[in-house]
């Protein structure tokens, strides 16, 4: 059972505006960075997003991070149908893991 | 341009041993972050082994004891040596170069090797 939760799944429809949570504890997301992978199907994950809310260069502005206390969040806006794959969050544990835990991974399913 | 190409998965029996590469080009390895990334068929990432510009390791309790990182700076290449391997290494496993949860992130990944453990 990972120390980061996330829901299985989230749909929306193109254009719209998607949310995914990944809710922690104050050993991980409470006192750490939270970074976000995407992994299209049958390929090797890409980051997202850094420390929170930190876009690498070439990540379309579409994609946002934000982080409240022990629970963090990635939004997807505009959706588009290439935006299909499983995401992932991930933070520093204090206690458990250490350097690295993810998230079970959310599936979004543009309709 | 910054490249990664993992070597060395395949087919091993529960009990065996096998060694990971990942050449790394377009940055040099000995002086980044470099992480070992798995994941299980039709499963989420765990995140494996790091190894730190100043040469300090760390493992998933997981796989402590049994895996070691380490790297060649001649050779520009990461490494996992895995040895007593179990059915629950069996995986895709990826190298990345930076700390999944550190500093700017695992920002490089290389294309993955698949290491299945079944006798």
């Amino acid at each position: 059972q990972p120390g980061l939760t996330q829901p299985r799944s989230a749909s929306g429809t193109p254009g719209q505006r998607v949310t995914i949570s990944c809710s922690g504890s104050s050993s991980n997301i409470g006192s750490n960075y939270v970074y976000w992978y995407q992994q299209l199907p049958g390929t090797a994950p890409k980051l997202l997003i850094y420390k929170n809310n930190q876009r690498p260069s070439g990540v379309p502005d579409r994609f946002s991070g934000s982080k409240s206390g022990t629970s963090a969040s990635l939004a997807i806006s505009g959706l588009r149908s290439e935006d299909e794959a499983d995401y992932y969050c991930a933070s520093w544990d204090d206690i458990m893991s250490g350097p690295g835990m993810f998230g079970g991974g959310t599936k979004v399913t543009v309709l | 341009e910054v490249q990664l190409v993992e070597t060395g998965g395949g087919l091993i029996q529960p009990g065996g041993s096998l060694r990971l590469s990942c050449a790394a080009s377009g940055f040099i390895v000995n002086r980044s972050y470099m992480s070992w990334v798995r994941q299980a068929p039709g499963k989420g990432l765990e995140w494996v082994s790091v190894i730190y510009s100043g040469g300090s390791t760390f493992y998933a309790d997981s796989v402590m004891g049994r895996f070691t990182i380490s790297r060649d700076k001649s050779k520009n290449t990461l490494y996992l040596q895995m040895n007593s391997l179990r059915a629950d290494d069996t995986g895709v496993y990826y190298c990345t170069r930076g700390s999944v949860a550190g500093d700017e992130g695992a920002d490089y990944w290389g294309q993955g090797t698949p290491v299945t453990v079944s006798s």
